[in-house]
């Protein structure tokens, strides 16, 4: 079935120690977005890729970065987590950007930071 | 400011009651709305959209932009309605569109 596959599901790190968060789709959909959800919260937009051009949300931290080498993979890049970064990490695709589009979503990583 | 606002944290009916999840928004242009559900160890899933006009599981949800609300309803409920409902707002960014999500409503509905 095609889908969003992200991991790992569960990922431990060190405060301080940089991590990655992986997503991959094999929807063949041009849009990868990224947000994090924290407890009892909205999930909230980081990024997200439209083919190769990335668009950062304004209050996004410099301390999240992304990168995707293809259309299939899209990778969450933390330089230095922090005690506050500990959240649910959602990856989700749609097939194209317009207002009304579906978005998919994969069933998350949660980052827990020591 | 684009804004989306579930007042209810969590909802609990019983089988066969009628059930209104609420959502109010705040946006200046054309709305776009979602509710996207999530069941016990599922991952988030569109359930319909306003654009749509759908019946889907038995909810329907009608835009109201006198009263800036989109909220879902269902007749009847059933155990299976039980999960995180999420209230979605598709606004402009600079790059394009973005969801921007309620905190969501937790529906507990018991036998």
């Amino acid at each position: 079935d095609a889908m969003v596959i992200q991991n790992p599901r569960y990922q431990v790190t060190q405060f301080g120690k940089p991590v990655t968060l992986s997503c991959s789709q094999t929807l063949n959909h041009n849009v990868m977005y990224w947000y994090q959800q924290k407890s009892s919260q909205a999930p909230k937009l980081l990024f997200h890729y439209y083919d190769k051009d990335f668009n950062n949300e304004a209050d996004t931290p410099d301390n999240f970065q992304s990168r995707r080498p293809n259309t299939s993979f899209c990778f969450l890049d933390i330089r230095s987590p922090g005690l506050g970064d500990a959240a649910m990490y959602l990856c989700a695709t749609s097939r194209a950007s317009g207002a009304h589009n579906e978005q998919f979503f994969g069933p998350g990583t949660r980052l827990t930071v020591l | 400011a684009q804004r989306v606002t579930q007042p209810e944290k969590l909802l609990s009916v019983f089988k066969g009651a009628p059930v209104e999840l609420k959502c109010n928004y705040s946006y200046s242009g054309s709305p776009e709305l979602f509710w996207y559900v999530q069941y016990s160890r599922q991952r988030l899933q569109l359930l319909l959209r306003h654009i749509s006009r759908e019946s889907i599981k038995g909810f329907t949800a009608d835009l109201n932009k006198g009263e800036t609300s989109f909220h879902l309803k269902k007749p009847f409920a059933q155990e299976e309605d039980s999960a995180m409902y999420y209230c979605a707002l598709s606004a402009t960014t600079n790059s394009g569109y973005a969801l921007n999500f309620g905190k969501g409503t937790s529906l507990l509905v018991t036998p």
